[in-house]
């Protein structure tokens, strides 16, 4: 059983458009996050949801807007993308504050 | 912000040789975790330490938490070709608890 889960694996998409990423964990953690992964490999995050709440919000653009319709489920939808938006997402979960464990990444690529 | 510095940035060594890494920081972390990525993976968690001072192991795999609290090293011995990957070392950060990872060490390793 997969226990961070991520959907797609890849996302090619052009300019402009709207897509959504879908994260889904089965260990029974509260926190939920997401991170990106540039092309230098760092990872910085971008979100944190504790039990369907807002905890953390980077500097991250208004475009860029996560979604937990439940503590198990944190998704990630992007609008208008733009060339610089092209990296690996991750998913991670938590229990609060230990340590996190992660999806397999989504990689997304705007043409 | 708290960083968290990583060095070697990468190594390419021969089979069987033994590894060190280390991760330093200008401020004081509570717990130390040392993840590992694989290409086109997401990053696995290795080992987690929790106490100043503390030596712990997973298999040829030992993590030390300096006594400063500013510091942690990642020792693997007898290298194979399948501890090839991205190290990164996380911590959580004191006043917003968000995980902060390092800039990560690249271990190349040639049979």
């Amino acid at each position: 059983d997969t226990a961070v889960s991520q959907t797609p694996k890849y996302l090619v998409t052009q300019m402009g458009n709207d897509k959504s990423i879908k994260c889904e964990q089965n260990l029974g953690h509260d926190t939920m996050y997401w991170y990106k992964q540039d092309s230098k490999k760092f990872l910085k995050i971008m979100f944190s949801y504790n039990n369907k709440e807002l905890i953390i919000n980077e500097t991250v653009p208004n475009r860029f807007s996560p979604k937990s319709p439940d503590k198990a489920h944190l998704n990630l939808h992007i609008n208008s993308l733009e060339l610089g938006d092209s990296a690996v997402y991750f998913c991670a979960s938590s229990r609060a504050n230990t340590e996190a464990f992660f999806g397999q990444g989504t990689r997304l690529t705007v043409v | 912000g708290q960083q968290l510095n990583q060095s070697p940035q990468s190594m390419f060594i021969q089979e069987g040789e033994d590894v060190s890494m280390n991760c330093t920081s200008s401020s004081i972390f509570n717990t130390w975790l040392w993840y590992k990525q694989e290409p086109g993976e997401g990053p696995v968690l290795l080992i987690a330490l929790y106490k100043a001072g503390e030596l712990t192991s997973n298999g040829r795999l030992t993590a030390q938490f300096g006594i400063t609290r500013k510091d942690s090293f990642l020792n693997i011995s007898a290298s194979i070709p399948s501890d090839v990957g991205i190290y990164f070392c996380a911590g959580p950060s004191y006043n917003t608890d968000k995980l902060i990872f390092g800039t990560g060490t690249r271990l190349q390793v040639f049979p």
